[in-house]
C-alpha cells in the first residue's frame, strides 16, 4: 500500500523568501514521486518527478525537490517565492508494488504576500 | 504544447439525472483516466481505460458510472443517476504508457454540482 502525507494545509510566505512544502510518503517499494500544481480554474500541471534517478530533482519555475529515502520525504522547495507561485500543490506517489495508480496528498495551499 | 481539454467546465444538475462529462486526451496517448476531488478532500482515482476497455477501477466507480471512447478523440464519463454526493471536481488525464513512473497529464476539470 502507498500513502502520502502533506504536512501543511496552508503555507504563507512573503514574496522573495524561500518556499518549503513538505511531503512524506509511505510505500512498499521504490516509488515514483511527483509534485503537481493547480492554479485556480486550471488543471493539474506537473512541476517535477522523481523516478529513481538523481535524488535532487529540478522542475519548472525554479522549484526543486529532494528524495530522501531514510526520511521517506520528498519536500518541495524554491529559493525565492513569486506572486505567481500562489496555488495549490499536490504531492503524489505511484508505482508502489507495480501499481500505476497514483495516490494524492491532500494538497498544500501556498499563499504569497507582497 | 498539447493539453488535455474537458467540457463543460461547470455543470449543475438535479439529483437522479444523467450527466456526461467529456474529455479530449492528448492525441498520441493511449491510456486515459478519470479522477474526482470532492471539495476539501483528496483527489481520488476513479478508473483507467486502455484499448477500449477498463483497465482498473476503484471502489468508488460503481454501476452508476461508465466510461466510453465513442470516437478517436473523446473520452467520456457518464453518471447514470446522480446523487448529491457526486458533487465534485472531475479530472480527466492521459498518458503515453501505463508505467507507474509515467507522467499523467491532467485536464482543467469539470465542476459538477448535484442539487
Amino acid at each position: 500500500a502507498q500513502s502520502v502525507t502533506q504536512l501543511d494545509s496552508h503555507v504563507s510566505v512573503s514574496e522573495g523568501t524561500p518556499v518549503l512544502l513538505r511531503c512524506n510518503y509511505s510505500s512498499s517499494y521504490s516509488p515514483s514521486l511527483f509534485w503537481y500544481v493547480q492554479h485556480p480554474n486550471k488543471g493539474l500541471q506537473l512541476l517535477l518527478k522523481y523516478t529513481s534517478a538523481a535524488t535532487l530533482v529540478k522542475g519548472i519555475n525554479g522549484f526543486e525537490a529532494e528524495f530522501k529515502k531514510s526520511e521517506t520525504s520528498f519536500h518541495l522547495t524554491k529559493p525565492s517565492a513569486h506572486m505567481s507561485d500562489a496555488a495549490e500543490y499536490f504531492c503524489v506517489v505511484s508505482g508502489s508494488g507495480g501499481s500505476y495508480i497514483p495516490t494524492f496528498g491532500r494538497g498544500t495551499s501556498l499563499i504569497v504576500h507582497p | 504544447e498539447p493539453e488535455v481539454t474537458q467540457t463543460p467546465s461547470h455543470q449543475v444538475t438535479q439529483m437522479g439525472q444523467e450527466v456526461i462529462l467529456r474529455c479530449v486526451p492528448i492525441s498520441n496517448h493511449l491510456y486515459f483516466y478519470w479522477y474526482r476531488q470532492i471539495l476539501g478532500q483528496k483527489v481520488e482515482f476513479l478508473v483507467s481505460f486502455y484499448n477500449n476497455e477498463i483497465s482498473e477501477k476503484s471502489e468508488i466507480f460503481d454501476d452508476q458510472f461508465s466510461v466510453e471512447r465513442p470516437d478517436g478523440s473523446n473520452f467520456t464519463l457518464k453518471i447514470r443517476s446522480t446523487k448529491l454526493e457526486d458533487s465534485a471536481m472531475y479530472f480527466c488525464a492521459s498518458s503515453g504508457t501505463l508505467a507507474g513512473q509515467e507522467t499523467q497529464y491532467f485536464g482543467p476539470g469539470t465542476r459538477l454540482l448535484v442539487l
